[in-house]
This record gives C-alpha cells, structure tokens and sequence, in this order.
C-alpha cells in the first residue's frame, strides 16, 4: 500500500534533548513538508522540500532542522532551541509543489518535560 | 494578506442531513488553489476537495461539494447525508499561487459534530 508513515506515534523527550522525527513516503512524491499542531490552532509550516536535496524554511523553522537525502524520506529533528516543542506534527508530500493536494501520515505527537 | 476565515468553531448536524462548513478567502491573486481536508480525533488529515481558482463547475467528490463563489471569495464545503463518520475537524485552506509560493494557508477548522 501506498502512503506516508510517520514514526513513533507518541514521543516522550526531556528538556534540552534533541529529537529526530522520522517521515518516509512510497508515493514517489517530489514534494514533502512539515507541519506543527497546536491545540484551537490550524496548522503551520515548519520546513518543506521541492526536490531531492533541496529544503526551504517554512513560518516557523527556529529550532527544527531537516534534511532531504534521499525522495523518500524527510526527517525532522526537533533541536533545544525549539522554545516550545510539545506539539504535534504532520508530514505530507505532494506529486510535486504547487496546486496539488498534500497526503499527510498519521502524525507523531511529541511531548517534552 | 493571503488568509481563510472559517468563522464557524463547531457545528451540529442530525444524521442523514447535509451541512455547510463555511470559508472564506483573501487574496489578491488570480491563480490559487483551494483544498478541504477531514481530521478526526485520530490525527491524520484526510484530503477531501479540490477546487482551482479558474474551474468553472463546482468540485464534487462523492458526498462532498464544493460550492464556489469566486466574486464572494468564498468556498464552503457541503456534506450530504452526514454520518457518524463524519465528525471530525475540518480544515479549508489555500495555495496563492502556483509561482514560487509553495505553501498552504490554513483556516482554524470546524469541528463538526454528528448526532444519532
């Protein structure tokens, strides 16, 4: 089956711990993102990728770094930076960039104490 | 500013009825994109409909449509014959445009909630 995963579903981390969230899509899709969920919020834009290599900030990229390696995979790490990083957070991917739908996974929510 | 205003937080519906979900869209371009998206409590947000700024007829998608009023800048989701299924939240958003604007504006989401 075709699709998006996202690992683990539940993220437990202490302060001052950097923490890599794992994205991985069998879509052949040119086009991955990372979005924040906030409780009453809609979602935001963390980083986003057109193409293999390739990586753009989104609106709130301070504290997140991401790389894109290989097509299939987008993985994110949540740095100590990241001033509130309990939150939780959806990958998409796109055919390619523009006006596509995005398909997102099932999301990680990740909880820092 | 590029933004949606979905002004309804939540809203009921009996079983078997059609709902409106509303939004709204600012925007000074002439090419965008506008999409709906389901998320029930599981998380995961679900594509439902697509409409492109220059489409003439309404979306539709099974029991979902898309009613388009480009002079109003507005895009409200219907869903007929609701069912449980149905409650989640919902999301409308948009793409500016298709230059190098990559990114979705999201609304706030409607939490829609189906009644027995």
């Amino acid at each position: 089956d075709g699709g998006i995963t996202q690992s683990p579903k539940y993220l437990f981390r202490k302060e001052g711990q950097n923490v890599t969230l794992s994205c991985e899509q069998n879509l052949n899709h040119d086009a991955m993102y990372w979005y924040r969920q906030d409780p009453g919020q809609g979602l935001r834009l963390i980083y986003y990728s057109q193409i293999v290599n390739d990586f753009q900030k989104g609106d709130i990229a301070e504290g997140y770094s991401v790389s894109r390696e290989k097509k299939e995979s987008f993985p994110l790490t949540v740095t100590s930076a990241q001033k509130n990083p309990t939150a939780f957070y959806l990958c998409a991917s796109s055919i390619r960039s523009g006006f596509y739908e995005q398909y997102f996974g099932p999301g990680t929510r990740l909880t820092v104490t | 500013a590029q933004k949606i205003t979905q002004t309804q937080p939540g809203m009921f519906v009996q079983e078997k009825e059609a709902v409106t979900l509303d939004c709204t869209y600012d925007t000074s371009d002439q090419s965008y994109g506008l999409f709906w998206y389901k998320q029930p409590s599981s998380g995961e947000m679900i594509f439902l409909i697509y409409q492109g700024s220059y489409d003439e007829q309404n979306a539709t998608e099974g029991r979902y449509s898309l009613n388009f009023q480009k002079a109003r800048k507005s895009a409200n989701l219907v869903i007929s014959a609701s069912q449980l299924g149905d409650s989640a939240m919902y999301f409308c958003a948009m793409i500016p445009n298709a230059g190098n604007n990559r990114k979705l504006i999201w609304g706030l989401g409607t939490s829609l909630a189906v009644n027995p």
